[in-house]
Order: C-alpha cells, then structure tokens, then sequence
C-alpha cells in the first residue's frame, strides 16, 4: 500500500522558470510532510518541512503548500537552476513519538539551460 | 556534507554471506533509523533506534537486525543474502525529540550480491 504517491516520475522545466512537482498521500494522520533531493550516488539532502498545522513554507526558491482536504502537497522552485537538477522525494511522517518517514517512489527534475 | 557517515561505501559479496554496515550519526542525535532503497525505488523504511533502543521496526526481514551502541554508532547486519537485498542502504539520524522532524542523510552503503 503506497501511502505516499508521486505520480510524475519526471519532469523538465526551462531554467528560470518555475518546477512543481506533486506528491499525494492516503493516510490522515500524517503530520509532517518534507522534501529531500537527491543527486546519483550521494544521500538524500533535506530541502524544506512543512507541518499539517500550516498550509505554506517558503524558504528562498523553494515554497511548500499542503492542501489537507485534498491530501496533496508540492514544492514550487522559482527560479529554476541546472544545479536543481536531481530527483526529488517527498516524505511524510505519523503523528506518533517515531520519527520514521515514508516516502514517496521520487520524481525526476531536468532543468534545461 | 550532513554529518552522518557511513562505511563501506561499497560492498560486494555473494549469496549466502553476512555482511556489516556501519553508521555515524550526526553529533549530538540520539535517533538513527535505516532504509533501503531497490533499484528506482523510494526508500523504505527498515528500523529506528534511539539511545541505544529499538524504537520502530519497518519491513525488515528476519535475516536482517541491528543495534545502537552506547557511542551512538549504529550497525545494520544482514545475513544469509540473497540477489534481491542488492540495494543501496542509507542511514539516517535526527534530534531526540522536539516538532521538527528531518533526518539527515549518510551517503549511503551500495551492497551489491552475486
């Protein structure tokens, strides 16, 4: 059962113009919702976090709306970079004392030049 | 670089053969948790350990464990492979507690089973 779904597995986008990429999610009790990037043979880096108590988290480029009644979240990168490059995983967390994230199966970002 | 590391960064081994994946985390995080992720997959959640105890079990086979030792470090054993634990194998660590809840990432371990 995938909780977390990311449907676009890839995406390309003009530098300078805006990336949305979109994640859904099943489960209610999710509280806390994150997107990581992850460029090939390295980690996944934390990009920026929103809780279920807000609906917007902007940090410089990259803005995070969560829309609850439609249980969706994306991340908006403006402008859009070479360097953003990379494919891109949401992840959610449960509303209990474990910190574990489920995450979605990522999307794949090509920005152009 | 997010503090966490890992060793080996690459591990080959044939089926049947136990292996032992170590992890640092980030100085000062309680929390390590590990996950798996297959060829084009998202990563899935496998364990979490916090101070030194179990704290959440995910899908972890039973050929595979882990602990977390008194210095924080954390080990992921994985015994009796087979050609479908080939994956890559991050481990990750947070602060004890609070609202927030990020994981920051190792660079993962590429095990590869022959």
């Amino acid at each position: 059962d995938q909780q977390v779904k990311q449907n676009s597995p890839s995406l390309s986008v003009q530098e300078g113009r805006i990336s949305i990429l979109n994640c859904d999610y099943t489960n209610s009790m999710f509280d806390y919702f994150l997107w990581y990037k992850k460029y090939p043979a390295e980690g996944p880096t934390f990009l920026i976090s929103i809780s279920s108590i807000k609906d917007k988290n902007e940090d410089g480029r990259f803005t995070v709306f969560l829309n609850k009644s439609a249980k969706h979240l994306s991340l908006h990168i403006v402008p859009s970079q070479p360097g953003d490059s990379a494919v891109y995983f949401c992840a959610a967390s449960l509303s209990s004392n474990t910190g574990k994230l489920i995450f979605g199966q990522g999307t794949t970002l090509q920005v152009k030049p | 670089d997010s503090g966490v590391t890992q060793t080996p960064k690459h591990l080959i081994t044939a089926t049947g053969q136990r292996v032992t994946l170590r992890c640092s985390p980030r100085s000062g995080d309680l929390s390590v948790y590990w996950y798996q992720q297959s060829l084009d997959q998202g990563l899935q959640f496998l364990i979490q350990y916090y101070n030194g105890e179990e704290r959440a079990k995910g899908n972890i086979l039973e050929r595979f464990s882990a602990q977390q030792f008194p210095d924080l470090h954390s080990e992921l054993n994985l015994s009796s492979l087979e050609l479908g634990d080939s994956a890559l194998y991050f481990c990750a660590s947070s602060a004890s507690s609070g609202l927030r809840k990020e994981q920051f990432f190792g660079p993962g371990t590429r095990l590869t089973v022959l």
